[in-house]
């Protein structure tokens, strides 16, 4: 089946550092999503990217679609303690079901 | 509704019993899934209704999993003989199911914990 990596698996950083993690696949998707999940939540969507080499922002997040269709990352620019939490990429490929990845559990010290 | 609902939130059970999840998607949304999420882990997809299609079983971990969506709308997730293992958080998502446009909104989680 289609396999997402995504890195880093966890982040330790401090409150005003940027953040940066990416997924990478070995097949071509035609839609990258981000997702944040809150403790004892489900996960909520950050940012949807329907085109090779989009790049769209959201308040302080930003997240691109590789050009290559088999990537994407996403950044956050002057973190603060709110932004703990997992964060998730997903990717759909024609007509077929999201796949989504690990997860990067991101921690914020104040 | 206005967002994806499911019941119960949290589900103490014993080893060996049954147990139904429910999971009540946004208003006109053709698409379903439920995933499965253990503690501080990623999200092992259990199964996938989309319209009147076959549904996607592919993600269900043993035969005592099985899940059924009535009318196009609710869905019950059913474990049979529940093991220590299944303990973990349920969750359900829906989307409008339209092509390129695969955005899921997902419920809160059943916390399903065996004992």
């Amino acid at each position: 089946g289609q396999q997402l990596n995504q890195s880093p698996q966890s982040m330790f950083i401090q409150e005003g550092e940027d953040v940066s993690m990416n997924c990478t696949s070995s097949s071509i998707f035609n839609t990258w999503l981000w997702y944040k999940q809150d403790p004892g939540e489900g996960p909520v969507l950050l940012i949807a990217l329907y085109k090779a080499g989009e790049l769209t922002s959201n308040g302080r997040l930003t997240a691109q679609f590789g050009i290559t269709r088999k990537d994407s990352f996403l950044n956050i620019s002057a973190s603060i303690p709110s932004d703990v939490g997992i964060y998730f990429c997903a990717g759909q490929r024609g007509g077929s079901r999201l796949t989504f990845g690990e997860g990067t559990q991101l921690t914020v010290n104040p | 509704g206005a967002g994806v609902s499911q019941s119960p939130s949290n589900k103490v059970t014993e080893k060996g019993k049954d147990v139904e999840l429910r999971c009540d998607p946004i208003s006109g949304h053709t698409a379903l899934y439920w995933y499965r999420q253990s503690l501080g882990q990623g999200l092992e997809f259990l199964i996938y209704f989309q319209g009147n299609s076959a549904p996607d079983k592919s993600g269900l971990p043993s035969d005592r999993f099985s899940a059924e969506r009535t009318g196009g709308s609710v869905s019950t997730l059913t474990i049979q003989r529940t093991q220590q293992e299944d303990s973990a958080v349920y969750l359900c998502a829906s989307s409008s199911g339209a092509p390129g446009a695969n955005v899921l909104t997902f419920g809160a989680g059943s916390r399903l914990t065996v004992l």
